[in-house]
This record gives C-alpha cells, structure tokens and sequence, in this order.
C-alpha cells in the first residue's frame, strides 16, 4: 500500500537560515509527488509538484524539492526561510486519481 | 488552479444533530473530494464524488454516516450526520482539474466542526 512518512513532526529554525523538510514515500509505480503548504486556519495550498523529468523541481514562495527514486525521497527546502513560512507542511503521493498524506511537519520560525 | 469556496468556515453544533457543507468551484470539474483533517492529523480521504455517479466511500467511512450529493460539475455537499464529538475536525473538499494524466488536487479552505 502507497504511505508518505514525514520523520520530523516540528522543526524550528531561526529566520533567514536554510530549511530542508523530510519526506519519503512507498508506492510500486512511477510516484505522483507533492508538497502542500497549511497555514493557520486555512486550506491546503499546492507548493509543488513532481510527475516526470527534471528531478528538482520548483515551486512557489521559493521552495525547491528534489526527487531521489534510490532514497525513495522527495525533500523540500528553501535557502532562506522568511517568518511567514511558518505554517503546517504535508508531503503527499498521488495513487491513481487519490492522494496519501504524511503527518505533516510543522515548521516554527525563530525571529 | 481553481476557486474553490466552503460554506459554513467553521460550526458549533450539538451532538446528535447533522451538518450539511458546501463546496463550489469556479470551473466545471468532474473529481471531487472530500477529507477529513482531525485536531493535529493529516488528512484522510472520506469519499470521491464524481458528478453522474455515486460517490465512492474509502474504507472506515460509510455514505450514512456521511451521505454526499454531486449535482452538477461545479458543487458538492458533504453532510456529516448523527454527529458526536469525535467528529470535531476540519473538513475541506478538493478538485481535480484532469491537467494531462497526473491528477493535481487544489483544496478548499476548509469547514471547521467542533461538535460538543
């Protein structure tokens, strides 16, 4: 069955320093991968998304996340995170037309 | 991407009772969904709603517990029936705009349930 494991459930870092969000997936077929960003109180907002291709792929607000098929891995980061980044992050595998969620990390950002 | 509202944003409501949540979009989608986020979780899938069809439930959920309407392509309604307060969590409807072959889903902002 497809699964979505974020290891880390709360990350804190300082503003303006690097950020990398852990995410692996298990899925037999080609994977569907994406990252969802939750602010307070509000929907889910699509950062990215990965099907084909390139490995590293570019998303909004800055956020790159870069596809490993040998670690079963598709990581985001940002080089340099902003106070308004502090928000709920779901990693997610497309199976078929459906969508498995990991935990979610929450990210807190130190002034 | 696609507009996609929810009514109520958030209810208070007694255990027992049924709330119905709506979900519109924009543009004409044939997918629709509906999650289920309960306090400090990940979100579950409750059911797909195809317009023309009926909805199909995923394991854990059943369509008397949460009937679902789908009358045309641009909105869907969830009720969520008998309510306990186990069912306090955030619901939010999702929309597949069929983009190629690699379905991209684009969420509502969410229904916010606390029922005491």
């Amino acid at each position: 069955a497809q699964s979505v494991t974020q290891p880390d459930i709360h990350i804190t870092v300082s503003e303006g320093a690097s950020l990398e969000l852990r995410c692996n997936y298990s899925y037999g077929a080609t994977p569907y991968l994406f990252w969802y960003v939750q602010s307070p109180g509000q929907g889910l907002q699509l950062l990215l998304k990965y099907f084909s291709g390139d490995t590293l792929v570019q998303g909004i607000k800055g956020f790159e996340a870069e596809f490993k098929r040998s670690q079963s891995s598709f990581n985001l980061r940002k080089p340099s995170v902003h106070w308004s980044d502090a928000a709920e992050y779901f990693c997610a595998v497309g199976a078929g037309q459906k969508l498995v969620f990991g935990q979610g990390t929450r990210l807190t950002i130190n002034p | 991407s696609a507009v996609i509202s929810q009514k109520p944003s958030r209810d208070i409501c007694q255990r027992g009772t049924s709330l119905t949540i709506q979900c519109q979009v924009d543009s004409q989608v044939t997918m629709m969904f509906w999650y289920r986020q309960q306090p400090g979780q990940s979100l579950t899938l409750i059911a797909t709603a195809n317009q023309g069809s009926e909805a199909t439930y995923e394991s854990g959920f059943v369509i008397d517990k949460f009937p679902i309407s789908r009358p045309n392509l641009t909105f869907s309604t969830l009720t969520v029936s008998n309510m306990s307060p186990e069912d306090s969590s955030i619901y939010l409807c999702s929309v597949d705009l069929g983009q190629g072959a690699a379905d991209t889903q684009y969420f509502g902002p969410g229904t916010r349930l606390t029922v005491l």
